[in-house]
């Protein structure tokens, strides 16, 4: 079992919808969780960054981590054709050491 | 402006020819690593520093070598590249250990 999975998509949706990208994983030492977003032919960029379990919401973007599921979400509400992208989840035992990443899911937003 | 900068943008060389790829943060940064990206594997980190002369392996370190002898910079060498290693190449830093800045990449191809 690979120790982050995420489902490649594509995931396609109207402009408006709210969208739920998902990971799991399976080391339950994980306890800091990122999601990136990554345009085409671009470096990824940090979009929201979580310590242990909880919600926390900036924008239009909430991220939702649940530990004793193995778990993380990120939805994007009233999404938007700016948002098409491929996100990346990410996750860590403790800041500072090794990154663990998800193969990203890549999403198209349409108006 | 804030800024990871990676050096060069696109290289191709011949197998076995050592080179250098350079990183850059104008940002103080304590954390910098290195990722590759290939369809199909998603972003993995090779290696990761936390400060300066302290360096650590991510997820495919083989065939490759860094060095933190500043807090700015954290050049990738390869010393004997291979076909297997042409891919896209990402350096990232931020205070946390959660990549927060990526640079544009480095395309490399081996032949």
């Amino acid at each position: 079992q690979k120790e982050v999975e995420q489902d490649p998509g594509p995931l396609s949706v109207p402009e408006g919808a709210i969208v739920s990208l998902n990971c799991t994983y399976s080391n339950s030492a994980f306890q800091y969780f990122m999601w990136y977003r990554q345009y085409s032919r671009k470096g990824p960029e940090l979009l929201m960054y979580t310590y242990s379990s909880g919600n926390k919401e900036d924008g239009r973007f909430t991220a939702q981590v649940d530990k004793s599921s193995k778990y993380i979400s990120l939805f994007i509400r009233d999404s938007q054709p700016s948002d098409s992208a491929t996100y990346l989840c990410a996750m860590t035992r403790q800041a500072g050491t090794a990154l663990i990443f998800g193969k990203g899911t890549t999403l198209s937003v349409s108006s | 402006e804030a800024q990871v900068t990676q050096n060069p943008r696109y290289l191709i060389t011949v197998t076995g020819k050592k080179l250098t790829v350079t990183c850059s943060q104008n940002m103080n940064h304590e954390y910098m690593s290195w990722y590759r990206q290939d369809p199909g594997l998603g972003l993995r980190q090779i290696y990761y520093s936390m400060n300066v002369e302290v360096t650590d392996k991510g997820d495919v370190p083989e065939g490759y070598k860094v060095s933190r002898k500043e807090k700015r910079n954290f050049p990738l060498i390869l010393e004997s590249p291979s076909p297997n290693q042409t891919s896209l190449y990402f350096c990232a830093s931020s205070e946390r250990g959660t990549a927060a800045f990526f640079g544009q990449g480095t395309r490399l191809t081996v032949v």
